[in-house]
Order: structure tokens, then sequence, then C-alpha cells
């Protein structure tokens, strides 16, 4: 099982569509948790923490689900400028608490 | 947050040969990381390199093929040593501690032919 699985999709949606991304994550002791922002050819970038109370930023919504060991990304009222790719990224477990990369969520949002 | 630049930003290499790439930061940072990018995939740490101290290589990297230096807390190389296709990829340097955010360089796009 890899130790980050999320669905590389696409997801085609329109705007002002609501989209969901999932990211499971298979170790149990892992303690942050981001979602990150990659544009084509570009470096990622940080999008939002997930918490576990959960947390709002804007449009943008992050849970986690420490019990079922997933976290989720819901995006309200798509705009075009939101095609990318969204990275879950979870850190591990060791003395420098390596953090490890989904494969990514690519989102396309259509006009 | 850090500002990060890394050079070259992309180059086109013949096979057997090697490259270095730079990553600069515009302060001080305890842990510098290496990560590669593979067309289609997601991003894999190459290793972390430590001010002081040998670089800390993930399973699947060595030091003689991805020598890393860090000469001080605001750069480091990473070098890709007799290169072949296979090599081909984006190399991100990258900057935070392990359970913070992470800041990324605009990385290196790296052709071996």
């Amino acid at each position: 099982r890899k130790e980050v699985e999320q669905d590389p999709g696409p997801f085609n949606v329109p705007e002002g569509a609501t989209v969901a991304f999932n990211c499971t994550y298979s170790n149990s002791a892992s303690q942050s948790f981001f979602w990150y922002r990659q544009d084509c050819r570009k470096e990622p970038k940080l999008l939002m923490s997930v918490y576990s109370s959960g947390n709002e930023d804007g449009r943008f919504t992050a849970q986690l689900n420490r019990a079922s060991q997933y976290i989720s990304l819901l995006i309200r009222d798509s705009k075009l400028s939101d095609s990318a790719t969204y990275l879950c990224v979870v850190n591990g477990v060791g003395g420098y608490q390596k953090v490890t990369f989904g494969i990514g969520t690519k989102l396309q949002v259509i006009p | 947050s850090a500002v990060i630049s890394q050079k070259p930003s992309r180059d086109i290499c013949q096979r057997g040969t090697s490259l270095t790439i730079q990553c600069q930061v515009d302060s001080q940072v305890t842990m510098m990381f290496w990560y590669r990018q593979q067309p289609g995939q997601s991003l894999t740490l190459i290793a972390t390199a430590n001010q002081g101290s040998e670089a800390t290589y993930e399973s699947g990297f060595v030091i003689d093929k991805f020598p890393i230096s860090r000469p001080n807390l605001t750069f480091s190389t990473l070098t890709v040593s007799n290169m072949s296709p296979e090599d081909s990829s984006i190399y991100l340097c990258s900057v935070g501690t392990g359970w913070r955010e992470q800041y990324f360089g605009p990385g290196t796009r790296l052709t071996v032919t």
C-alpha cells in the first residue's frame, strides 16, 4: 500500500461547481497534513494545513479523519484559476519527520 | 516564508556527464531537502542536506550518484552524476522543518539525451 494515495483524476468540473478530493494515508502515527497546489511546470506551493478540527480558508475547506486515515479538500464555487494539481502531503515518522507527497489530483475547471 | 532560487533552471545534458544544481535561500535555514519529480509522478525525496555533516539519503538514492554539499545555512548543491535518460526529471530543493510547511525553489528541468 502506498504511504499516501490520491486519485490522479483529472476532475473536469464547470465553473461554479463544488468539487472534493480525498487522500488516504497508511501511517497512523502521521502528525501533520497539508494540501499543496502545483500549477503546470511550476513548483508546489502550500495551499493549507489540515487540522483535526477541520479548517476553512475562503472557498477551500480541509478536513482530517484520523479514524479512517484520510484527509479531504473541498472547493466551492470553482474558478478557472483553480485549475491545477492538488497534492496531498503527510509527514512520516522519523527523526527528521520526513514528508511524503501524494501523486496529486488534477483539477480542470471548465468555462 | 523563504525565497529560494535554483540554477540552472533547465539543461540538456549528454548521458555519462554530470550536472550540479545550486540552491540558494535568502535566509539561514537548518534543513534543506532535494526532491525529484519525474514526468507524471509526484515528488520523491532524494535526501536531506545537513549543514556540517553528510546528507541523509532516502532508500533508492546513493551518495555516489547524487552527491550533495551544504557548505553553509543558505546554500546547497546537488550533483546528478553519470547521467542516463532515466535521470530526466525536475529537481527541486526546498526548505522547512518536516512538520511545518515547505517552501520550494522553482526547480531545475533536466533532460538527458
